[in-house]
C-alpha cells in the first residue's frame, strides 16, 4: 500500500526492556512526526524530522526516548528501560514537504503495553 | 500554556442537532489550520482545512479568527456517524513548519 506503515502493530514488553518502533513514511514525504497517545487522551508531540535538518526533539519526555531517521526514509523510535507509563499508542505521520498547508497522513500506530 | 487548546468534552447531542467546537492557539507564527477527525482506536485523518474567509464542506463549517487566535468547527444536522474525536491542528512556522495537534474534543451523537 501507499500509506504510512508502522511496525509492530502491537508490542508487549516487560518493564525495563528496550523497544524499537518502526515507521515507513509515504515515499517522497520529507516531514515525519512521532506522537504518543495514551488511552483516552489526546496526541502528545514527541519529535519532528524535516528533510536533512536537525530534528525537533522538544517533545521527547525523557532521555530514555530517542528517534532516528535516515534521509527521507524509515524512522525508528527507541524507548530504553521501558516503564509502565510508557504504555500508549505511538503514532507516526508524514507529510509531502514541510510547507504550512500540507496534510499529515498517519500510520495505524504501534500499541505498546509495558507489563 | 498549551499551544493548541480545546474543550475536551464530551459533547453528547441528539441526531439532527447542531454542535460547535472551539479551539484557541497561542503561537502567532501559526500559519495554517485544520480539523482532523479520529475515530475510536483509529488514526487521525484530515477532515478539512480552515481558511481565513471561512469554508464549508457539506454539513461542516470551519472558521478562523486570526486576531483572536481562535478556530471553530460547526456541524449541522448531526449524524450518528459523526461520533468521533475532533482534533484542532495548527501548522507553525519554525523555520520549517511544525504541526501541532490539540488534545481533541469528543462528540457522541445519539439516536
Amino acid at each position: 500500500g501507499a500509506g504510512v506503515s508502522q511496525s509492530p502493530s502491537n508490542k508487549v514488553t516487560e518493564k525495563g526492556k528496550d523497544v524499537e518502533l518502526r515507521c515507513d513514511p509515504i515515499s517522497g514525504h520529507t516531514a515525519l512526526y512521532w506522537y504518543r497517545q495514551r488511552l483516552g487522551q489526546g496526541l502528545e508531540f514527541l519529535i519532528y524530522f524535516q528533510g536533512n535538518s536537525a530534528p525537533d526533539k522538544s517533545g521527547l519526555p525523557s532521555d530514555r526516548f530517542s528517534a532516528e531517521r535516515t534521509g527521507e526514509s524509515v524512522s525508528t523510535l527507541t524507548i530504553q528501560r521501558t516503564q509502565q507509563e510508557d504504555s500508549a499508542v505511538y503514532l507516526c505521520a508524514s507529510s509531502l514537504f514541510p510547507g504550512s498547508d500540507t496534510e499529515a497522513f498517519f500510520g495505524q500506530g504501534t500499541r505498546l503495553t509495558v507489563v | 500554556r498549551k499551544e493548541v487548546e480545546q474543550d475536551p468534552g464530551p459533547f453528547n447531542v441528539p441526531e439532527g442537532a447542531t454542535v460547535a467546537f472551539n479551539c484557541t492557539y497561542s503561537n502567532s507564527a501559526s500559519q495554517s489550520f485544520f480539523w482532523y477527525r479520529q475515530d475510536c482506536r483509529k488514526e487521525p485523518k484530515l477532515l478539512m482545512s480552515v481558511y481565513s474567509s471561512g469554508n464549508e464542506d457539506g454539513r461542516f463549517t470551519a472558521q478562523l479568527n486570526r486576531a483572536s487566535q481562535y478556530i471553530s468547527l460547526l456541524i449541522r444536522d448531526s449524524k450518528l456517524s459523526d461520533s468521533a474525536t475532533y482534533l484542532c491542528v495548527v501548522s507553525i512556522n519554525t523555520g520549517g513548519f511544525k504541526t501541532i495537534f490539540g488534545a481533541g474534543t469528543r462528540l457522541f451523537v445519539k439516536a
